[in-house]
């Protein structure tokens, strides 16, 4: 099964300043990669994905991702929180059957 | 587009008694929904995947005949809790997703149901 792996379960950042939330994958082959984000109370938001097109991704809100096999990681930055920046943010790779695996989760902070 | 609703989005039930959850697209064909549990502070676990017209296909360590799926139409897939219990409260989400999305994992999530029995 693929998996990801969150190395952050918070991250506390300033307003302004820039956002790194980390993730490595597990995967036997080329993976597809995701990064969903959860407001309190709301519902899971695609922020962007990876599909073996451009290891950049840029996705909404500013926040991008790069896909890099050599360290199998799939970090997600963003240069400047903003407050409503808060939520918590996941990682997540396509298995079999389409199913989606999530990884634990990072809760962002962004403090004024 | 590609809205999926839920449900009721909170529901308050006794232990002991059965509960009913929608999972429905608005506005597109949903061959495959996807159930997935979280509680506080958790990531999502997939329960299962069920595909319109067929029987549902449970994660490991997923009680079937404790999470009825029926997923009867390309709209609607309905997940029941049977027999509820304290420990079944949690958050339920579903997603979907349709013929032309399904091979690029494009999931479409419903805004969860918060279940708590008591």
């Amino acid at each position: 099964a693929q998996s990801v792996t969150q190395l952050d379960s918070h991250v506390s950042v300033s307003e302004g300043t820039p956002v790194l939330l980390r993730c490595n994958y597990s995967s036997s082959y080329s993976p597809s990669l995701f990064w969903y984000v959860q407001h309190p109370n709301k519902g899971l938001q695609l922020l962007l994905k990876y599909t073996s097109a451009a290891t950049l991704v840029k996705g909404i809100n500013g926040f991008e991702a790069e896909f890099k096999k050599s360290e199998t990681s799939f970090h997600l930055t963003k240069p400047s929180a903003h407050m409503s920046d808060a939520a918590e943010y996941f990682c997540v790779v396509g298995d079999s059957g389409y199913a989606l695996n999530f990884g634990k989760g990072t809760s962002l902070l962004v403090t004024p | 587009g590609a809205v999926v609703s839920q449900h009721p989005s909170r529901v308050i039930c006794k232990s002991g008694t059965s509960v009913k959850i929608e999972c429905r697209s608005l506005d597109f064909q949903a061959t495959t929904m996807f159930w997935y549990r979280q509680f506080p502070k958790k990531s999502l676990m997939l329960m299962a995947t069920s595909n319109e017209g067929s029987k549902a296909t449970y994660e490991q360590g997923v009680e079937k005949d404790k999470f009825l799926i029926n997923h009867a139409s390309l709209t609607l897939s309905t997940l029941t809790v049977t027999s509820a219990h304290p420990e079944d409260s949690s958050f339920y989400i579903c997603s979907a997703s349709s013929p032309g999305t399904s091979a690029s994992y494009e999931q479409y999530f419903g805004p969860g149901t918060r279940l708590t029995v008591t």
